[in-house]
């Protein structure tokens, strides 16, 4: 298996772009996560999707941010418009529960705003 | 929702040496896992261990749920260890893993 595939690896971006993340699962897994990373708050979650289906999305900053799984092997993250702030490494993880083998990674999409 | 602390903040060792690296939960957490991010930005999982003792090579793992704790063991250290490490739990029920601020590694050959 080719592991969690996020794309772009890289982003920059003008202030008030509209910008899209996208991941693909590992296949068969039934959890997929959108995790922020930022020097000052560590690893956040933003929202998680069991069976594509959103359960929760409290840690999505705010109305700028959205997130949709159409499919069980794609998932994206837009952000419109965007803002300096939203600059960090975002994370999409994916995992199957029953399996006990915890979270599987993708690569990280690191998004600059100019 | 929980905290989660991480000790010691930062290690440095030389290539050869061993290390314990601590875990704190302010509750009882399920899904317990411990990560690698090696200095790529990558991050590895390690252990999912939510309670008792895993091993994988010079890395081991033990969780005293009871305890509301963790310890990651790297014994015979090498400058590929080097990185942050983090740990991360759910509470029960939950998927929502909450992470560590993480203990960052780094080993001088």
């Amino acid at each position: 298996d080719a592991g969690v595939i996020q794309s772009p690896r890289h982003e920059v971006t003008e202030m008030g772009q509209e910008v899209t993340l996208r991941c693909k699962p590992i296949s068969g897994h039934d959890y997929l996560f959108w995790y922020r990373q930022t020097m000052m708050r560590g690893l956040e979650l933003l929202i998680y999707f069991n069976n594509n289906v959103p359960i929760d999305d409290s840690g999505m900053p705010e109305d700028r941010f959205s997130a949709k799984m159409p499919n069980a092997s794609f998932s994206t993250l837009k952000i419109q418009p965007s803002e300096p702030r939203d600059s960090a490494v975002y994370f999409c993880a994916s995992s199957l529960l029953r399996t006990g083998y915890g979270y599987t990674f993708g690569s990280g999409t690191r998004l600059t705003v100019v | 929702g929980i905290q989660v602390e991480q000790s010691p903040p930062d290690l440095i060792l030389q290539e050869g040496a061993n290390s314990t690296l601590r875990c704190n939960f302010s509750d009882s957490v399920n899904n317990l896992q411990w990560f690698h991010q090696n200095p790529w930005g990558q991050l590895i999982n390690l252990f999912y261990i939510p309670s008792g003792t895993k091993q994988n090579g010079r890395l081991s793992a033990t969780t005293v749920a009871t305890e509301r704790y963790s310890l990651l063991y790297i014994s015979s250290s090498q400058t590929t260890d080097s990185g942050v490490y983090f740990c991360a739990g759910a509470v029960q029920g939950a998927q929502k893993l909450v992470f560590g601020q993480g203990t960052r590694l780094t080993i001088n050959p």
